[in-house]
């Protein structure tokens, strides 16, 4: 079964500086997708980035960076310029490529998330 | 991108009564949509998963006669909480997710979510 770990509980990063969280996964799957999700305190998931397996390149969206290591079966999260508004719990999610309805292939199987804190 | 909407956004209800919750994918149509109880400060717990015209598939533990789950159309599923106790308390999360051919059927969208108090 595959599994994601994120072993950061909280963090913390200045206002304007960078800040990287962690995520690995397990699978034995070659193609699957990766997401990064983020609930601030209005408790709504909003997607800030995705990755598919079969790209080599690193997904970007502005100050948001990714970089997947398939081999090492890790995906972290960069956060460049960090904004106050970025404080929130992030959650590293994977999902299998695999098509068909119901059972596990159709899962999202989330981390246990981190706790951003952005300190003005 | 697509939105989920979830209604009600919170809800108070007596120990023993019923609450439906509704979540509506708005610019999308969902085959699959899926439903999330998530306690303060954890992850999101799957419940169930529904598709389109079928039964839905509920997650190990989770009393199918207790949260029934209707997904009736394309673009609608909800959630009813029967018999509803105290420890029904929860924030309840959708998620919706396009079929092939919409673009962004790799991608689970989410509503805003659902606090339920049962007193």
């Amino acid at each position: 079964a595959q599994t994601v770990t994120q072993s950061q509980p909280e963090m913390s990063v200045q206002e304007a500086e960078t800040v990287t969280l962690s995520c690995t996964y397990d699978t034995s799957e070659s193609d699957y997708y990766l997401f990064w999700y983020k609930q601030p305190p209005s408790r709504q998931m909003i997607l800030v980035i995705r990755q598919e397996a079969y790209k080599q390149q690193n997904a970007t969206e502005n100050r948001f960076s990714v970089n997947f290591q398939k081999a090492a079966k890790s995906f972290s999260l960069k956060i460049s310029d960090s904004q106050l508004g970025d404080a929130a719990m992030y959650f590293c999610a994977y999902r299998s490529a695999r098509l068909g309805y119901g059972g596990a292939t159709n899962k999202l199987i989330f981390g246990t998330g981190t706790l951003l804190a952005v300190q003005p | 991108g697509a939105v989920v909407s979830q209604h009600p956004s919170w809800v108070i209800c007596k120990s023993g009564t019923s609450v439906k919750i509704e979540c509506r994918s708005l610019d999308f149509q969902a085959t699959t949509m899926f439903w999330y109880r998530q306690f303060p400060k954890q992850s999101l717990m799957l419940m169930a998963t529904s598709n389109e015209g079928s039964k839905a598939t509920y997650e190990q533990g989770v009393e199918k006669d207790k949260f029934l789950i209707n997904h009736a159309s394309l673009t609608l599923s909800t959630l009813t909480v029967t018999s509803a106790h105290p420890e029904d308390s929860s924030f309840y999360i959708c998620s919706a997710r396009a079929p092939p051919g919409q673009g962004i059927q790799e991608t689970q969208y989410f509503g805003p979510g659902t606090r339920l108090l049962v007193l």
